[in-house]
């Protein structure tokens, strides 16, 4: 099994949609968790972190489910902008290093 | 300023061929990362420093050996290149190592785009 698993997508939405999505992780003792967004050839780059149950900045909502082990993230009022691929990332099991999923792609429509 | 940069942005060479990748970053950071992304996009560990010393160094062919002059910077050369090294290897740091439970956000650099012909 994967530390972190997510749906690859893609999720086609119109502009001003609200999309949501989630992931899963493996390590029931993780701590850290983090979206990350990667755009086609190019760097990722955090979106938000996720330390607590949950947080908000602006458009998007991570909600983080201990029980079920699950992350996910919310993106209200989708701009074209927002497409991208979000990448999940968990601490590892065995020795906390980041472990990303392989991404979920997200498309926004005119 | 550009925070994690790295040369070269593109590598063609051939097989059989060493090559290395340089990264540097201007965060004041502690600890620094090397990733592969291959082709199905995940972003795997390959190793990390902290201050200089190796911390993390996964099930990576013995070709690639990492180098920190110091806490800036982090290479990577790889020897006797073969086709399945072909992939986006991304540099990135963090302000810290914690060797625990949590765990703090990595910044990444622009990326090296390997193709081995």
């Amino acid at each position: 099994r994967k530390e972190v698993e997510q749906d690859p997508g893609p999720f086609n939405v119109p502009e001003g949609a609200t999309v949501a999505f989630n992931c899963t992780y493996s390590n029931s003792a993780s701590q850290s968790f983090f979206w990350y967004r990667q755009d086609c050839r190019k760097e990722p780059k955090l979106l938000m972190s996720v330390y607590s149950s949950g947080n908000e900045d602006g458009r998007f909502t991570a909600q983080l489910n201990r029980a079920s082990q699950y992350i996910s993230l919310l993106i209200r009022d989708s701009k074209l902008s927002d497409s991208a691929t979000y990448l999940c990332v968990a601490s590892r099991s065995n020795d906390y290093k980041l472990s990303f999923g392989a991404g979920t792609t997200v498309t926004v429509r005119a | 300023d550009t925070a994690v940069s790295q040369t070269p942005k593109y590598l063609v060479t051939q097989m059989g061929n060493d090559k290395s990748i340089k990264c540097e970053q201007n965060l004041g950071h502690d600890t620094m990362y090397w990733y592969k992304q291959d082709s199905k996009k995940f972003l795997k560990i390959m190793f990390s420093y902290n201050n200089k010393e190796l911390i993390i160094n996964e099930t990576v062919p013995n070709r690639f050996s990492p180098k920190s002059p110091d806490k800036a910077h982090l290479n990577l050369h790889i020897n006797s290149l073969e086709l399945g090294d072909s992939a986006v290897y991304f540099c990135a740091s963090s302000r810290r190592w914690t060797g625990g439970a949590f765990q703090e956000t990595q910044y990444f650099g622009p990326g090296t785009r390997l193709l081995v012909l």
